[in-house]
């Protein structure tokens, strides 16, 4: 257990909808990050978080965004979903905002009908 | 960017017998490398990380190297239990610019047999 707490577990939803996933990093842990896997695009880096404030945005599409707020909890929305969207997205947290470990959560899985 | 790939997609090893992963990656100022196991249906678990300014790091039955000049990683696993079957994913930290995400590899599958 790594500490990191992701729900739902698994998301099913239709085309056109909106979702919210939450993570809720380990304790004592500032930096948040969102990475999106696939089996196409493998593991990729979605959008970071440290303390509150968006600190770095990777492959994220416009119709997704994310927050962290002041109990250092995130969620990661995504709207507009079409079926590419379908996916494991994965939270990890990390004690700083620089080059350290990142722990992961379970993940949760989204399919898009 | 980084392009972080793996040599071999699929690695069929015996019981006892040890393992070697490995990785390669692009960017020669990359400074932060990191090894994680994700087993089927849970998230990738760190295994050990390594930063540029060393060529070895040793943890519990395993071990990565770091050959700068050429732009390799390695994880070596010693005498392999059914347990460590699972995806092995190698990445390598980013800058500040993108918050020190990691680039991750395709990930290599590691099939232990009895």
């Amino acid at each position: 257990d790594s500490g990191v707490t992701q729900t739902p577990k698994h998301l099913i939803t239709a085309t056109g909808q909106r979702v919210t996933l939450r993570c809720s990093p380990r304790s004592g842990d500032l930096s948040v990050y969102w990475y999106q896997q696939s089996l196409d695009q493998g593991l990729q880096f979605l959008i970071q978080y440290y303390n509150g404030e968006e600190r770095a945005k990777g492959n994220i599409l416009e119709r997704f965004s994310a927050q962290q707020f002041p109990d250092l909890h995130s969620e990661l929305n995504l709207s507009s979903l079409e079926l590419g969207d379908s996916a494991l997205y994965f939270c990890a947290s990390s004690v700083a905002g620089g080059p350290r470990e990142q722990y992961f959560g379970p993940g949760t899985r989204l399919t898009v009908t | 960017g980084e392009s972080v790939g793996l040599h071999l997609p699929t690695l069929s090893v015996q019981e006892g017998d040890n393992s070697i992963i490995n990785c390669a990656y692009s960017n020669s100022a990359s400074d932060y490398f990191i090894w994680y196991k994700q087993e089927s249906g849970k998230g990738p678990q760190f295994i050990i990380d390594i930063r540029s300014n060393m060529d070895k790091r040793q943890g519990q039955r395993v071990t990565v190297l770091l050959n700068k000049t050429v732009k390799h990683l390695s994880l070596q696993i010693a005498a392999t239990q059914p347990g460590d079957s699972a995806v092995y994913f190698c990445a390598v930290g980013g800058d500040s610019n993108s918050g020190y995400a990691l680039n991750f590899g395709k990930g290599t599958s590691l099939l232990v047999t009895p």
